[in-house]
């Protein structure tokens, strides 16, 4: 079936420093794919659309500066937080469509301290 | 755009009773509708799912139905058990739109 491999799983940064985390598609071609947030106790919310080749798609409200998000490959999806902030702290997940179904990463715990 | 609203956001049954979590949308072209069980820290993972050009499907002791003319569509799990118990959520979306989810339901089944 469809896999997404997501890195890392968990990662602790310090303010003001960026943090890459990487998602790929092992077994099939993502031409696009979704970067969500979650908070504690509440639900996924949709950050971007990264599409390859392409500028990703921003959501309202997410800035586009501080979450760098790059597709440089059928297969690779990335996002960046840039000068992480303690707020930016959250579970982020990839998903990418494969057919008509959604394949999600496993997620990356981000804490900022 | 799509807006996934989901009630309620917390259910507890007993075990063995059934659970009924419900979910509308507002975007007409919404034709894919998945629902997510999700344990905590874990990624989301799809139980059931249903398109628009069906009206109910039914995988074991859980089913959904979906009524495209009022935009719901429901989650409904038979005989409850405690390892059903996690957080719920549904989603809608399209051929052209990403993506969203319900805010979701926290189900505790007591032994």
């Amino acid at each position: 079936g469809a896999v997404v491999s997501q890195h890392p799983s968990r990662v602790i940064c310090k303010s003001g420093t960026s943090v890459k985390i990487e998602c790929r598609s092992l077994d099939f071609q993502a031409t696009t794919m979704f970067w969500y947030r979650q908070f504690p106790k509440q639900s996924l919310m949709l950050m971007a659309t990264s599409n390859e080749g392409s500028k990703a798609t921003y959501e309202q409200g997410v800035e586009k500066d501080k979450f760098l998000i790059n597709h440089a490959s059928l297969t690779l999806s990335t996002l960046t937080v840039t000068s992480a902030h303690p707020e930016d702290s959250s579970f982020y997940i990839c998903s990418a469509r494969k057919g008509s179904g959604y394949t999600f990463g496993s997620g990356t715990r981000l804490t900022v301290v | 755009g799509e807006n996934v609203e989901q009630h309620p956001s917390t259910l507890s049954v007993q075990e063995g009773d059934s659970a009924v979590i419900k979910c509308t949308y507002s975007d007409s072209a919404s034709n894919y509708f998945p629902w997510y069980k999700q344990e905590l820290g874990k990624r989301p993972q799809l139980i059931i799912d249903i398109r628009s050009n069906v009206g109910e499907k039914k995988d074991q002791r859980i089913a959904v139905t979906l009524n495209k003319t009022a935009k719901h569509f429901s989650l409904h799990i038979t005989e409850t058990q405690p390892e059903d118990s996690a957080v719920y959520f549904c989603a809608a979306s399209s051929d052209l739109n990403d993506m969203r989810f319900g805010a979701g339901t926290r189900l505790t089944v007591k032994p």
